[in-house]
């Protein structure tokens, strides 16, 4: 069975520092690996995602991740953060086949401080 | 182009009151879920349609039933709500294929006293 961790549960960052985000993930195969990102009292938006290829992906808002596979990690990054960035970020793994069965972490919450 | 929308935002329920949350989308997508989301839980999947007709169960089906009414709209109905399903609901849609993002509805609210 597929599952991922996402070992912070809560980080702070100053204005302009730089971010990341940690993601360890477990499955069989090749993962399907998504960054959600869910702003207070919204949905979830993606933020990029990774299936094959280049394993440098480059999402919305200026975040990037990397897909290490000797690792199992895809950690979401971020050069410069903005106050706007707060929000509580997910990563997910999805599964082959013919449809999408997608295991989301328990998330990590951004604290964007002045 | 409205995406996914859910009704109600909001709702409060007694113990042992039924519901139905209400989840549309208007991009032909195939496949439609519903999670819910505690704190520390993140989303947990309640059940999926993974196209028009067919329904199946996540990890957390207990509780609930749904109905995938056509292709645009997947229901959640709570039969006899009990305060353990105190939580944010959400529906999502996607094109069929494990490498397609979900999208979204802006959730659902949901209290049970």
């Amino acid at each position: 069975a597929q599952s991922v961790t996402q070992p912070d549960i809560h980080i702070t960052v100053s204005e302009g520092a730089s971010l990341e985000l940690r993601c360890n993930y477990s499955y069989g195969a090749t993962p399907y690996l998504f960054w959600y990102v869910q702003s207070p009292g919204q949905g979830l938006q993606l933020l990029l995602k990774y299936f094959s290829g280049d394993t440098l992906v480059q999402g919305i808002k200026g975040f990037e991740a990397e897909f290490k596979r000797s690792q199992s990690s895809f950690n979401l990054r971020k050069p410069s953060v903005h106050w706007s960035d707060a929000a509580e970020y997910f990563c997910a793994v999805g599964a082959g086949g013919g449809y999408q069965k997608v295991t989301f972490g328990t998330g990590t919450k951004l604290q964007v401080i002045p | 182009n409205a995406g996914v929308t859910q009704t109600p935002k909001f709702q409060v329920l007694k113990t042992g009151q039924s519901m139905t949350l209400q989840c549309a989308q208007d991009m032909n997508h195939n496949s439609m879920y519903w999670y819910r989301q505690d704190p520390g839980m993140g989303l947990r999947l309640i059940y999926y349609s993974a196209s028009e007709g067919t329904t199946d169960k996540g990890e957390v089906p207990n509780g609930y039933n749904v109905s995938r009414l056509n292709k645009r709209e997947f229901s959640l109905r709570l039969e006899s709500a009990a305060p353990s399903q105190t939580s944010v609901y959400f529906c999502a849609s996607t094109r069929q294929g494990a490498s397609n993002e979900q999208f979204f509805g802006p959730g659902t609210r949901l209290t049970v006293l």
